[in-house]
């Protein structure tokens, strides 16, 4: 099982609330990501980075801000939530060393928001 | 067009079926071809990849990639209730490039 973590697992919260998602890995990866994921639907990349001050925007646009000002952490931002970002919040990470780029997921974290 | 096309299920079979689980996808420079399995209230995790066209057998799962047609498949053999989950395929143009996945399939395993 990949080792890594994401809290708060359920998250219901009011519309205009900011938020952190937050996610950790202790296996060292340099890359990590985060993908949102709708029913029915495929997992959508909305940031990634390649190491430590490094973010970038993901295809799918968002609202978000992520940072990582540690390899091991890549919280990600709501400032203020709409309805429209009830989603499933998935992070990854994966080694650049590895031969292939093989995503390793936590659990997810599922946010509501009303 | 959706660059990676799954049909999103839900797959009900009996306990020691064989499942074929398909996906189509757009671009002809994808080289890796991953499956992906995601288990209720948990991430995916990848369960096997081939490169280029072929097969590629593990255990009771077998992954088949034919490029001219722009196909993927996955056959589970002897499915157990356990292979109950979604599974994704995904694809990557170099084994370092971003992935970009499918929608997932639904499979549940009767016993």
């Amino acid at each position: 099982e990949a080792d890594i973590y994401q809290t708060p697992r359920y998250l219901v919260i009011g519309t205009g609330k900011k938020i952190t998602l937050e996610c950790s890995q202790t296996m060292g990866h340099d890359k990590m990501y985060w993908y949102q994921q709708d029913p029915g639907m495929e997992l959508h990349l909305i940031h990634y980075s390649y190491g430590v001050n490094s973010t970038e925007k993901g295809d799918l646009s968002s609202e978000s801000t992520v940072s990582r000002i540690r390899t091991e952490h890549f919280p990600l931002t709501l400032e203020s939530a709409r309805p429209s970002h009830t989603s499933q919040y998935l992070c990854a990470s994966s080694d650049r060393d590895r031969g292939l780029n093989e995503q390793f997921f936590g659990p997810g974290t599922r946010l509501t928001v009303l | 067009q959706k660059e990676v096309e799954q049909d999103p299920g839900p797959l009900s079979v009996p306990e020691g079926a064989i499942v074929s689980l398909n996906c189509t996808y757009s671009n002809s420079a994808f080289q890796y071809f991953m499956w992906y399995r995601q288990y209720s209230r948990k991430g995916p995790e990848l369960l096997m990849y081939t490169y280029s066209s072929g097969n590629k057998e593990d255990g009771r799962f077998t992954a088949q990639v034919d490029k001219s047609s722009k196909y993927i498949s996955l056959f589970i053999r002897d499915s157990q209730p356990s292979d109950s989950a979604t599974y994704l395929c995904a694809v990557m143009k170099t084994s370092y490039d971003k992935v970009i996945f499918g929608p997932g399939t639904s499979l549940s395993v009767i016993p």
